[in-house]
């Protein structure tokens, strides 16, 4: 069975700094693009960043360009994000989600680690 | 990275079909055959619905279908039902493996 777990959220305060986790199992992780995708309390989805099956190449939103970054250990089935200099507007709820090439296909999904910035 | 635009809200009673319009521009939805749909009930994650503008993942009722057209995508509800009440998010690729979802729609069953 798939599963998708992430770790890491929590309350923070601006300008402050997280480390998300996503451990995957269930399938072969090395094999698949994993994604980042959040929702504010009440609000839609928006995509926040992504990295390769091998991790060579990383993906991010203009909303968090430079302060974020994605990173993963295949040998860990685990894809990491970095969120440095938080603000108010990143409180949310964080999803990573397997992705399936070419598309927006996320297939499956984690239920999700919440990160509040509140001082 | 602007948000693909959604209609709020829309309704139907059940057994009524309905359509969620995804509008973008032609460095996303019209530029690429990648439109994917996600269902959201409250506070569950979401369920990928439709992938690459057509295609129902297996497991996934037939009562829902999908279109593009230009710039702007489509989800069609089929013979609704209650259990269709919740939340729906187009997305679309936009360049280098970076995606764009949509505002998102309620669906609400009368």
């Amino acid at each position: 069975e798939v599963q998708l777990l992430e770790s890491g959220g929590g309350l923070v305060q601006p300008g402050g700094s997280l480390r998300l986790s996503c451990a995957a199992s269930g399938f072969s992780f090395s094999s698949y693009a994993i994604y980042w995708v959040r929702q504010a309390p009440g609000k839609g989805l928006e995509w926040v960043s992504g990295i390769s099956d091998s991790g060579s190449r990383t993906y991010y939103a203009d909303s968090v360009k430079g302060r974020f970054t994605i990173s993963r250990d295949n040998s860990m089935n685990t894809v990491y994000l970095q969120l440095n200099s938080l603000r108010a507007e990143d409180t949310a709820l964080y999803y990573c989600a397997r992705r399936i090439i070419p598309g927006p296909t996320f297939d499956y999904w984690g239920q999700g680690t919440l990160v509040t910035v509140s001082s | 990275q602007s948000a693909l635009t959604q209609p709020a809200s829309v309704s139907g009673s059940p057994g009524q079909s309905i359509t969620i319009s995804c509008t973008g521009t032609s460095s996303d939805v019209g530029g690429y055959n990648y439109v994917s749909w996600y269902q959201q009930h409250p506070g569950k994650t979401p369920k990928l619905m439709i992938h690459d503008v057509t295609n129902r993942p297996s497991g996934v009722s037939n009562r829902f279908s999908a279109s593009k057209s230009g710039n702007t995508a489509s989800l069609t509800i089929s013979g609704l039902q209650a259990e269709d009440e919740a939340d729906y998010y187009c997305s679309s690729y936009t360049s280098s493996d970076t995606f764009v979802f949509g505002t998102g729609t309620k669906v609400t069953v009368l």
